[in-house]
């Protein structure tokens, strides 16, 4: 199973306007980029941000970008709006069984 | 608009079985995979499988071999998730989740509401 590891592993401290970069790291090589993210706010279901590593899903802002290959992956939010403050997850679909990340809460400062 | 509506909470004692639904609309049901997704309080998110709605073929996570069974009623566009031998570690939110791609495997792009399993004696 292809564990993946999220960093900071726990809460990203931040401001309104500010940048975030939230890393992704794989156990083993993820094939073809199946990698995606998602943002979860309490009491709601994830809400899927990226795919293929760097592409959009449909409505997402382009303040959200992904990056990386291999085992290294990061999701940028290049300027922090109120409504980003919420948890993300890493998760690869390149090998069953599918896997998510642990999650990075990133909160306001 | 694509939506996926899942069935209400459940409270259930440990050994038994519990079978959630999934009802879908605003898509053609038989042409896009349908995952379902574990998160335990505290706990990452945790694909237990998908079914292809078109043919039923279903795959399942090791991690719940032999507990889980996905099936769904075409006619109903409906999917629907049954775990068996619940244990208090089963207590989480349950989701059901579209796939972006259609009948493969990839992000999951549309997700229902959750539903929410608590396992106690």
């Amino acid at each position: 199973e292809i564990v993946l590891t999220q960093s900071p592993g726990s809460i990203l401290s931040l401001s309104p306007g500010e940048r975030a970069t939230l890393s992704c790291r794989a156990s083993q090589s993820i094939s073809s980029n199946y990698l995606a993210w998602y943002q979860q706010k309490p009491g709601q279901a994830p809400r899927l941000l990226i795919y293929g590593v760097s592409s959009r899903a449909t409505g997402i802002p382009d303040r959200f970008s992904g990056s990386g290959s291999g085992t290294d992956f990061t999701l940028t939010i290049s300027r922090l709006e109120p409504e980003d403050f919420a948890v993300y997850y890493c998760q690869q679909y390149g090998r069953s069984p599918l896997t998510f990340g642990g999650g990075t809460k990133v909160e306001i400062k | 608009q694509v939506q996926l509506v899942q069935s209400g909470a459940e409270v259930k004692k440990p050994g038994a079985s519990v079978r959630i639904s999934c009802k879908t609309s605003g898509y053609t049901f038989t042409k896009y995979t349908v995952h379902w997704v574990r998160q335990a309080p505290g706990q990452r998110l945790e694909w237990m499988g998908w079914i292809n709605p078109d043919n039923g073929d279903t795959k399942y996570s090791q991690n719940f071999q032999g507990r889980v069974t996905i099936t769904r009623d075409t006619s109903a566009t409906t999917a629907y998730m049954e775990l068996s031998s619940l244990r208090s570690e089963d207590t989480a939110v349950f989701y059901c989740a579209r796939d972006l791609t259609g009948r493969t495997v990839s992000a999951f792009d549309y997700w229902g509401q959750g539903t929410r399993v608590t396992v106690s004696s």
